[in-house]
């Protein structure tokens, strides 16, 4: 079974642009986590979505938002991108929201 | 809302040697606590996990133990091997029985382990 796909895995971006990731879940899996990695701040939660809704968020600005499409794929877009967005971007998934989570290989953004 | 300290932050231990990773957390009401190991190039694996109405368990060399009174707990590896050495992450939840409302998992800033030859 394949695990958690995230592309690509870097990316580098100048300040205002916008930038948008992609995660594939594991087959089967209908919920689909993000977190920021900072070596500062370790992981931090963005949001979850189940079944093509987001569940819940975590503290961040509205520059941050996703999607999911109903094969369960997600995408994050940052819009007006910003130095401290420079981080390592987690996607995880699992088959529901009470169940455990898998993470992909991340997605390491920098932003110049 | 939930806060995870975990300590510390770096930890060199000689091979053979056992490693401890402790975390504490603030919300009484969590009820699940994982431990994800983060390799180089690699995505965060969940290793073991523990529910609150456990106070410990293990898998091979790898154990967990849950203290709800002190609010805190901890990762023991034993016998620690080279392949040990990665980045260890501690979590909390509250939510891993509410079967819907997903708040992520509150995690701690993680633990380098560094295991000498």
């Amino acid at each position: 079974k394949a695990g958690v796909t995230q592309t690509p895995r870097y990316l580098i971006k100048t300040r205002g642009q916008q930038v948008t990731l992609s995660c594939s879940p594991i087959s089967g899996h209908r919920s689909v986590s993000w977190y920021q990695q900072t070596p500062g701040q370790g992981l931090q939660f963005l949001f979850e979505y189940f079944s093509e809704t987001q569940r819940n968020k975590g503290n961040f600005p509205g520059r941050f938002s996703g999607r999911q499409f109903s094969n369960s794929r997600s995408e994050m877009n940052v819009s007006t991108l910003e130095l401290g967005d420079s981080a390592l971007y987690l996607c995880a998934s699992r088959w529901a929201t009470n169940e455990k989570l898998f993470f992909g290989s991340g997605t390491q953004l920098s932003v110049l | 809302g939930e806060n995870v300290e975990q300590h510390p932050s770096t930890l060199s231990v000689q091979e053979g040697d056992s490693a401890v990773i402790k975390c504490t957390y603030s919300d009484s009401a969590s009820n699940y606590f994982p431990w994800y190991k983060q390799e180089l190039g690699k995505g965060s694996q969940l290793i073991i996990d523990i529910r609150s109405n456990v106070g410990e368990k293990k898998d091979q060399r790898i154990a967990v133990t849950l203290n709800k009174t002190a609010k805190h707990f901890s990762l023991h590896i034993t016998e620690t091997q080279p392949e040990d050495s990665a980045v260890y992450f501690c979590a909390a939840t509250d939510r891993m029985y509410s079967g819907g409302g997903a708040d992520g998992l509150t995690f701690g800033k993680g633990t380098h382990l560094i295991i000498q030859p």
